[in-house]
């Protein structure tokens, strides 16, 4: 199956500096990918589509500015967290389609995100 | 509002046992995946099911997408240590946008 690599694969860092994540789709191009949030032992909650060569489209409720999504490139969207708090500690995970069409996203391994 | 329900949300049982995990919503999706999850790692799919009424199997799971494509079951038989996880459903409305995921089912089988 297709490949979504993420990195770093976990962080940790202290309240008020920013934190980058990258998605990488590997053998790929993807022209959306897709940003979600995960709390321990709860679902996936979408954050953001990513959309390459344009500004990115948020769900409701997560402060744009504080997430804030580049999609630079048909293979690399990065996912940068703002003047990170505690309670933005989570499990950031990417996803993307392999190709237009296509039904099935594949997700990568997952960012384990730890704010001091 | 959950626009996918899971249930059950917590399964513990034992080795050998049978079970079903259930996905149900009012709205018709294009298509639905199931997903497993281990902690600290990201979902990893198990199937994607696109026609109503569609059974897939997969060793030991069979996977069911309802007529109306509303709703799906998860059946695992004979259910080993290796099984438990987390087992995530989720439902896509049309091709190329994000899936819509429900709360998810954490099963534990125990030896």
């Amino acid at each position: 199956g297709a490949v979504v690599s993420q990195h770093p694969s976990w962080v940790i860092c202290k309240s008020g500096t920013s934190v980058k994540i990258e998605c990488r789709s590997l053998d790929f191009q993807a022209t959306t990918m897709f940003w979600y949030r995960q709390f321990p032992k709860q679902s996936l909650m979408l954050m953001a589509t990513s959309n390459e060569g344009s500004k990115a489209t948020y769900e409701q409720g997560v402060e744009k500015d504080k997430f804030l999504i580049n999609h630079a490139s048909l293979t690399l969207s990065t996912l940068t967290v703002t003047s990170a708090h505690p309670e933005d500690s989570s499990f950031y995970i990417c996803s993307a389609f392999p190709r237009t069409g296509a039904k099935t996203q594949y997700f990568g391994p997952g960012t384990r995100l730890l704010v001091l | 509002t959950q626009l996918l329900e899971q249930s059950p949300q917590f399964l513990s049982i034992q080795e050998g046992e049978n079970l079903t995990v259930y996905c149900n919503s009012s709205s018709v999706f294009s298509s639905l995946q199931w997903y497993r999850q281990e902690p600290g790692e990201g979902p990893v799919l198990l199937v994607t099911v696109v026609t109503g009424g569609e059974v897939k199997k997969l060793k030991r799971l069979t996977f069911q997408f309802g007529d109306a494509r509303k709703d799906s079951s998860l059946h695992i038989t004979a259910a080993q240590p290796g099984d438990t996880g987390l087992y995530l459903c989720a439902g896509g409305r049309q091709a190329g946008t994000a899936l819509i995921f429900g709360k998810g089912t954490t099963l534990s089988v125990s030896s």
